[in-house]
């Protein structure tokens, strides 16, 4: 969806680098969230924001911090880079007011060697 | 735990068949349901939702059968064609508004 960006696309980083994923979004949209995907293992949430003020852990946040710096941005670090932190990371949007759809970004790519 | 799961990994389907996706859920507590699909290198994309309160909701060449007494989830496609082909995944809602995924089923149509 055009609407929630992504940079970078693809990521190749070392064991042990700090790197960061950016999410933004036009949608105009209350909650963000962070998820990874890996191979069968579907979509796992890492970290969501229900507003600027609200930061809360997924399932799986281990590894990872967050930063929702404005309504728009959401922002998701890795502190120091591990290989099984190699996935697809993706971006999600929901407005409060319709539902629980979330709108994905195109995702992003990381390689951690 | 509660999760949610389909039933097949892969679905093959001659182009111009109906395609049935199917999805088993546990959490009883859900009452909102979504299908995704994700092409390659794409993110998913929403296709159709359900509320609880209703057993069928029609999209384009789409429909979406909800059973909770057994707590079934199917999506089917009408008419399938190549750009069909994907990962589909079926989506309910947790707590606090969070949705748990399925593993997905990587549907491909055979021209």
């Amino acid at each position: 969806d055009a609407d929630v960006t992504q940079t970078p696309r693809n990521r190749i980083t070392k064991t042990g680098k700090r790197i960061m994923l950016e999410c933004s979004q036009t949608k105009g949209h209350d909650r963000m969230y962070w998820y990874r995907q890996d191979p069968g293992l579907g979509l796992r949430l890492i970290y969501y924001s229900f507003d600027v003020k609200d930061i809360n852990k997924g399932e799986i946040s281990d590894g990872y911090s967050v930063s929702r710096q404005a309504q728009a941005k959401f922002s998701l670090s890795l502190e120091s880079a591990i290989p099984n932190q190699t996935a697809l990371y993706f971006c999600a949007t929901s407005d409060r007011t319709a539902q629980e759809t979330q709108y994905f970004g195109p995702g992003t790519r990381l390689l951690v060697l | 735990g509660e999760s949610v799961g389909l039933h097949l990994p892969t679905l093959s389907v001659q182009e111009g068949d109906n395609s049935i996706i199917n999805c088993a859920y546990s959490n009883s507590a859900s009452d909102y349901f979504i299908w995704y699909k994700q092409e390659s290198g794409k993110g998913p994309q929403f296709i159709i939702d359900i509320r609880s309160n209703m057993d069928k909701r029609q999209g384009q060449r789409v429909t979406v059968l909800l059973n909770k007494t057994v707590k079934h989830l199917s999506l089917q496609i009408a008419a399938t064609q190549p750009g069909d082909s994907a990962v589909y995944f079926c989506a309910e809602n947790g707590d606090d508004y969070k949705l748990s995924f399925g593993a997905g089923t990587t549907v491909t149509v055979r021209a």
